[in-house]
């Protein structure tokens, strides 16, 4: 299958500092990946969906302001936490699509975010 | 896309079959079922999808009922590494509105023991 790959895998920061998790589509081209974020002992939640040259689509209840999403390149998506606080530690997962094919998402492997 | 409800676990001994329930009663004629598994702390896996024919692939086995209203995914030999949150997900088919976007459950937490 398909391979995204995510970096870092883990990250601490300080509160109040920014975080950037970058996304990679390693051997497909993805007009479109995806951000979940998962709290502990809870499913996936959908943030937010990346399009390839254009804004990002927003969930209900997320903030455009405070998790930047930019899709520069058909293979490269980041999401950046800014001004992070300590209930933004969570574990961050990007997905994508193959570009025009039905398939299934693929999943990177995840960030997990703890900001002390 | 259509809701789904999964037992919250399940349990099964190492070199049985691992049979999960799936129920999605309110299925619409284009809707696919998705399997996915999330093993601790990584991201999630895709196992298998299918439209109403049964499937099969190295994974597993998924099994549609005739009226689609539930599926029954089958890991035919299950090993400890089989221990994984498993998510059955109702969605149309990617191209449409809903890009491939994936709306999870709670899941089934499926434990495998020696």
């Amino acid at each position: 299958g398909a391979v995204v790959s995510q970096h870092p895998s883990w990250v601490i920061c300080k509160s109040g500092t920014s975080v950037k998790i970058e996304c990679r589509s390693l051997d497909f081209q993805a007009t479109t990946m995806f951000w979940y974020r998962q709290f502990p002992k809870q499913s996936l939640m959908l943030m937010a969906t990346s399009n390839e040259g254009s804004k990002a689509t927003y969930e209900q209840g997320v903030e455009k302001d405070k998790f930047l999403i930019n899709h520069a390149s058909l293979t490269l998506s980041t999401l950046t936490v800014t001004s992070a606080h300590p209930e933004d530690s969570s574990f961050y997962i990007c997905s994508a699509r193959v570009l025009g094919q039905n398939t299934e998402a693929f999943f990177g492997q995840g960030t997990r975010l703890t900001v002390v | 896309d259509a809701k789904t409800t999964q037992p919250p676990s399940m349990d099964c001994a190492e070199g049985r079959a691992a049979n999960l329930p799936c129920n999605h009663s309110t299925i619409s004629g284009n809707e696919y079922v998705y399997w996915y598994r999330q093993i601790h702390s990584q991201g999630p896996q895709y196992i298998i999808h299918g439209l109403k024919n049964n499937e099969t692939n190295e994974m597993a086995s998924l099994i549609i009922t005739e009226d689609r209203k539930s599926s029954t995914l089958i890991l035919p030999h299950a090993t400890l590494r089989d221990t994984a949150v498993y998510y059955c997900i109702v969605k149309l088919p990617a191209g449409g509105t809903s890009y491939g976007k994936l709306t999870f459950g709670q899941g089934t937490i499926l434990t495998v023991h020696p």
